[in-house]
């Protein structure tokens, strides 16, 4: 009965590889959420879609790359990764007239 | 650009003591305030909201204050137990849809 599932869990790869993630929820919820927590613990919002469409798009190198295919599913593809792209990345989502964010487990990215 | 200053950054104390964790923020212009549990290895978990017009919030052995004007939060933690331990997190919210975190609170009680 999970709400908000990411995957992989775990993503060991090599500099410059294209990776992605994938996250659903299944709460019905209309906002997804891509968020990356750094080695400091800074959690940071990198993007958001409402409905499959982009209204937030923070500072983010443009080898980020969202894809909102439904409301349930928000993915994320990261082209040429970098040492700099190590860190947790989550998922969270909101419904229409929620006020607080359900957050999926993370996923560990680690790039050699 | 806000910023969220969470302080301290790491708290240590034996099971049983009542505990303030303090988040500050830099724009007062806030839409609510809202505190947050993360365990290690897993996402975070919502434990309270505050509007900007309340002063606080409570659940269970929680409270939450809000002073809009003086930007800061404190998080009370009464009684506290080992199943407390773990990381918290403070996120001002503007515009009812972005959040800013901070950086966290790791707190561990100890039995």
């Amino acid at each position: 009965d999970t709400a908000v599932s990411q995957t992989p869990k775990y993503l060991v790869t090599q500099m410059g590889n294209d990776k992605s993630i994938k996250c659903e929820q299944n709460l019905g919820h209309d906002t997804m959420y891509w968020y990356k927590q750094d080695s400091k613990k800074f959690l940071k919002i990198m993007f958001s879609y409402n409905n499959k469409e982009l209204i937030i798009n923070e500072t983010v190198p443009n080898r980020f790359s969202p894809k909102s295919p439904d409301k349930a599913h928000l993915n994320l593809h990261i082209n040429s990764l970098e040492l700099g792209d190590s860190a947790v990345y989550f998922c969270a989502s909101r419904g229409l007239s929620q006020e607080t964010q359900y957050f999926g487990p993370g996923t560990r990215l680690l790039v050699l | 650009k806000q910023e969220v200053t969470q302080i301290p950054a790491a708290l240590s104390v034996p099971e049983g003591e009542n505990l303030v964790l303090n988040c500050s923020f830099t724009d007062s212009a806030i839409y609510n305030l809202q505190w947050f549990r993360q365990d290690p290895g897993k996402g975070l978990t919502s434990l309270l909201l505050i509007q900007s017009s309340q002063r606080e919030q409570t659940s269970g052995r929680l409270n939450a204050s809000l002073d809009k004007s003086s930007g800061r939060s404190t998080l009370y933690i009464a009684a506290s137990q080992p199943g407390d331990s773990a990381t918290y997190l403070c996120a001002v919210v503007y515009n009812f849809n972005k959040f800013y975190f901070g950086s966290g609170t790791k707190l561990n009680v100890k039995p």
